[in-house]
């Protein structure tokens, strides 16, 4: 069965320090990773995606997330957070057979 | 190009009543899943419709809980003789049609939010 993990409940940053946010993942089988970001009282919107080819993905708002096969992880990262970046983050994955498996989320908090 | 909708965005119903929660797909998808974000815990896949057609319903409780996405209209998750349990944010999502690459991408709507008193 497949399973994602978020490392970090919550994760405190002050402005324009950079930060990564942590998931791992467990499959046997290939798959395909997601970051989502749920704003207060929105829906989720999508951040980047790996589907295949290079390991370094880019996404909106300036996160990137690396893909490692071998650790089995897919952290988030932006080198300087803004106070907008204050949200919820969520992992997902998805192997192929429709549904995404989310991590429980980890709550970005950006002080100034 | 509008994105998923749906509505009621907040919905109030009292313990025994029904709940239908409705979700209409981005133009021109044609796959449809619903999730349940219960409060301090992480989205949930409850079931992944086509047109007509229930694909994996592997998350929805066995009671209680049913969805449709019919050949006209939205997608309708309908939940009977609701309890506080079921106190809930319900986000629906939609994916273009099966075998194209970005078809694994999902779009999700802005939520219904469902309060039981």
């Amino acid at each position: 069965a497949q399973s994602v993990t978020q490392l970090d409940s919550q994760v405190p940053v002050f402005e324009e320090a950079p930060v990564e946010l942590r998931c791992n993942y467990s499959s046997s089988v290939s798959v395909y990773l997601f970051w989502y970001v749920q704003y207060p009282n929105q829906g989720l919107q999508l951040l980047l995606k790996y589907l295949s080819g290079s390991t370094l993905v880019k996404g909106i708002n300036g996160f990137e997330a690396e893909f490692n096969k071998s650790q089995t992880s897919f952290h988030l990262r932006k080198p300087s957070v803004h106070i907008s970046d204050t949200a919820e983050y969520f992992c997902a994955v998805n192997n192929q057979g429709g549904k995404l498996i989310f991590g429980q989320g980890t709550e970005l908090s950006v002080k100034p | 190009n509008a994105g998923v909708m749906q509505n009621p965005r907040h919905l109030v119903r009292r313990r025994g009543q029904e709940a239908r929660l409705r979700c209409s797909p981005m133009k021109g998808h044609s796959h449809v899943y619903w999730y349940r974000q219960l409060p301090e815990e992480g989205l949930k896949f409850m079931v992944y419709l086509q047109k007509e057609n229930i694909i994996d319903e592997s998350g929805m409780p066995k009671e209680r809980f049913s969805a449709e996405f019919p050949k006209e209209g939205p997608s309708i998750l309908r939940i009977q003789q609701v309890v506080r349990g079921d106190s809930a944010a319900y986000f629906c999502a939609s994916s273009p049609r099966a075998g194209a690459h970005l078809s694994y991408e999902q779009y999700f709507g802005p939520g219904t939010r469902l309060t039981v008193t």
